[in-house]
């Protein structure tokens, strides 16, 4: 079965400072891979999607990048974090229009 | 107006009562519709698919009425478990995943 993993859980970042998320999946091959961020309060904002290596797709100009290394990789980062990229990000992957997500981690910028 | 709307509530509901939320779409070319669960400081599961023709797991019924472009959850002889964010998601013709803001139940004893 399909399983997908993201880590960390939460993380307390300065101002400034570099960011790197990452998830992977297991179980599946070729997936549709996203990130997601989740203000408080506030429905889910799809950040980027990939459909394969190398291949991103950005929802919405930000301070943030991603990367898919490799076809079960999606990473997320940022040169340096700004006290608005403060939220709960969220990777996920889907499949016949479902979605899947990991753990998510809750990121909070001082 | 937004893509997909809900009432965010709290819809505070004493155990055992019948719950009902919609969910209004804007697009009429939306393909597939589904309701996820979002437990506090978690990530959203799949509660159910919604068919056209509606469909029933368990005490949770869902809807879709495409003429008024909504999609409906019922949820009969709640439960204090049933406490949750329940996140409305539309699939559109790019295949593309809209979600809702959601609507948050508490269920009282």
């Amino acid at each position: 079965s399909q399983t997908i993993h993201q880590w960390p859980a939460t993380l307390v970042q300065p101002v400034g400072s570099p960011l790197s998320l990452e998830c992977t999946v297991e179980g599946t091959s070729n997936p549709n891979l996203y990130w997601y961020r989740q203000a408080a309060g506030r429905g889910l904002q799809l950040l980027f999607y990939s459909v394969g290596i190398g291949q991103i797709s950005s929802e919405v100009p930000q301070n943030l990048s991603a990367s898919r290394p490799q076809d079960r990789q999606f990473i997320l980062s940022s040169k340096k974090l700004l006290l608005s990229d403060s939220g709960f990000y969220l990777c996920a992957w889907s499949e016949m229009g479902l979605a899947f997500f990991g753990q998510g981690t809750r990121l909070t910028v001082v | 107006r937004k893509e997909v709307e809900q009432d965010p509530g709290p819809f505070n509901v004493p155990e055992g009562a019948t719950v009902a939320f919609n969910c209004t779409y804007s697009n009429s070319a939306s393909q597939s519709f589904f309701w996820y669960r979002q437990d506090c400081r978690k990530e959203p599961k799949l509660l159910m698919s919604v068919y056209s023709s509606g469909n029933e797991d368990g005490r949770f019924t869902a809807q879709l009425n495409r003429a008024s472009q909504y999609i409906s959850l019922l949820i009969r002889d709640s439960k204090l478990s049933d406490s949750a964010t329940y996140l409305c998601v539309v699939r559109n013709s790019n295949y593309q995943l809209i979600w809702g803001a959601g609507t948050k139940l508490i269920i009282k004893p």
